[in-house]
Parts: C-alpha cells; sequence; structure tokens
C-alpha cells in the first residue's frame, strides 16, 4: 500500500537549535510528497511540497525539506526552531492517477520549549 | 477571504439522530474530500468528489453519504450517529494543476454521544 510513516510521536527541542520532523514515504512511481502543520483548534496549513526538480525543498515560516529517494524519506528541517513552531506536523503523498488524494502520517507533535 | 468553510464548528449529537456537516469553498476547486481526524491514526479519508456531479468513496466511508450537486458545497451526512463517529472532521479542496496542494477548513469537532 502506498503510505507515508512518521516514526516519532513527539519531538522536542529548545529554541535557536535546529528541528527535524521525520517522514519516509512508500509509493510507487515518482512521489509528490507535502508537509502540512495544524495548530491548536485548527485545521491544517500547507507547507511545502516536492513535486519534482531540487531535492531541497523551501517553504513557509522558515522550514524546509529534503528529499531522498534513495533513503525515500522526505525530512522537515529548520536551522533555528521558535517558541511559536510547536504544533502538530503531518507529512502527506498523493497518491492515485486518476483520482489524486492525499495520504497522511500520523502526526508528529513537536515541542519547543524556550 | 477565499477558504473554505466548514460549519458548525462543533455539535454534540445524540447515538441514533442524523447530522449533516457542512462543507463549502470560493475557490472553484473541482476536487474535495471529506477527512476525519483521530488521535494516533492521522487524517483518514472519508469521501471525495473528483468534480460535481461525481462521488467516491474513501478509506472509512461506513456510516457516512456525500453529494456534490455543485461545485462550492460537499455536505457529509451522518444517518445515524454512533459513538464511534466522534472525531475531528476536516473538509478539504484542491485544484486541478499537476501537483497543487490541497485547502482545508477549519474543522467540526463532533461528540457522539
Amino acid at each position: 500500500a502506498q503510505s507515508v510513516a512518521q516514526p516519532e510521536d513527539q519531538v522536542n527541542v529548545a529554541e535557536g537549535n535546529p528541528l527535524t520532523v521525520k517522514c519516509t514515504y512508500s509509493v510507487s512511481g515518482n512521489p509528490y510528497l507535502f508537509w502540512y502543520v495544524q495548530y491548536p483548534n485548527r485545521g491544517l496549513q500547507f507547507l511545502l511540497k516536492y513535486i519534482t526538480g531540487d531535492n531541497l525543498v523551501k517553504g513557509s515560516y522558515g522550514f524546509e525539506a529534503e528529499f531522498n529517494k534513495s533513503q525515500t524519506s522526505f525530512h522537515l528541517k529548520k536551522p533555528s526552531a521558535l517558541v511559536s513552531d510547536s504544533a502538530l506536523y503531518f507529512c502527506a503523498v498523493r497518491v492515485g492517477t486518476g483520482f489524486q488524494k492525499l495520504v497522511f502520517g500520523t502526526g508528529t507533535r513537536l515541542l519547543v520549549s524556550p | 477571504i477565499a477558504g473554505i468553510t466548514q460549519a458548525p464548528t462543533s455539535q454534540i449529537l445524540a447515538a441514533g439522530r442524523r447530522m449533516t456537516l457542512r462543507c463549502t469553498q470560493d475557490m472553484r476547486h473541482n476536487a474535495m474530500y471529506w477527512y476525519r481526524q483521530d488521535l494516533g491514526l492521522g487524517l483518514r479519508l472519508i469521501h471525495y468528489s473528483n468534480t460535481a456531479g461525481t462521488t467516491g468513496k474513501g478509506e472509512v466511508p461506513d456510516g457516512y453519504s456525500v453529494s456534490r450537486a455543485n461545485t462550492d458545497d460537499f455536505p457529509l451526512t451522518l444517518a445515524s450517529a454512533v459513538p464511534s463517529q466522534t472525531s475531528v472532521y476536516f473538509c478539504a479542496s484542491r485544484g486541478t494543476a499537476e501537483g497543487t496542494e490541497a485547502f482545508f477548513g477549519q474543522g467540526t469537532r463532533l461528540t457522539v454521544v
């Protein structure tokens, strides 16, 4: 089955330190990969995506992600975490040909401490 | 402001009652989706629609139905609610250009008692 996995339920990092939220995927063909963020009592907000081209993708709020085909990974990164980055992060992969849908990981809660 | 509007934002519903969650978008997106979010399970697709007049089943369609009479509206109906349908429900839409991302509503928190 085509899927994404987020191996960490929670990531803790101190403000100012770099952060990484992990995502691996399992799809046939070339993957379209997405990261979304969810703040408390809010819907999901799009952060960034990988479609093709440069393996390093830059997105909103200073986040970036690196597509690694050999490791089937798409980890989310930020050089310097902010307390306001604390939220729930979802990795997703587009699947389907005729109809395309997003399959989501189980989410990773990021806690940035002051 | 363009986007997706869901209503209600929250609801407590007695088991066995019928309930329709509303979703309206003003971006003229063809594709629309209903997901439910449950702790530890992420988001799971309930139903989807490729374009007005067509719908399809997702991963967890049982107990839910949808309709797509026009481009903008995609209501989700629980015919006879059960406690296992307690969840947060998100509506989303997406344009048809290759690789476009989906946009999500603010969600409806539904508690079935």
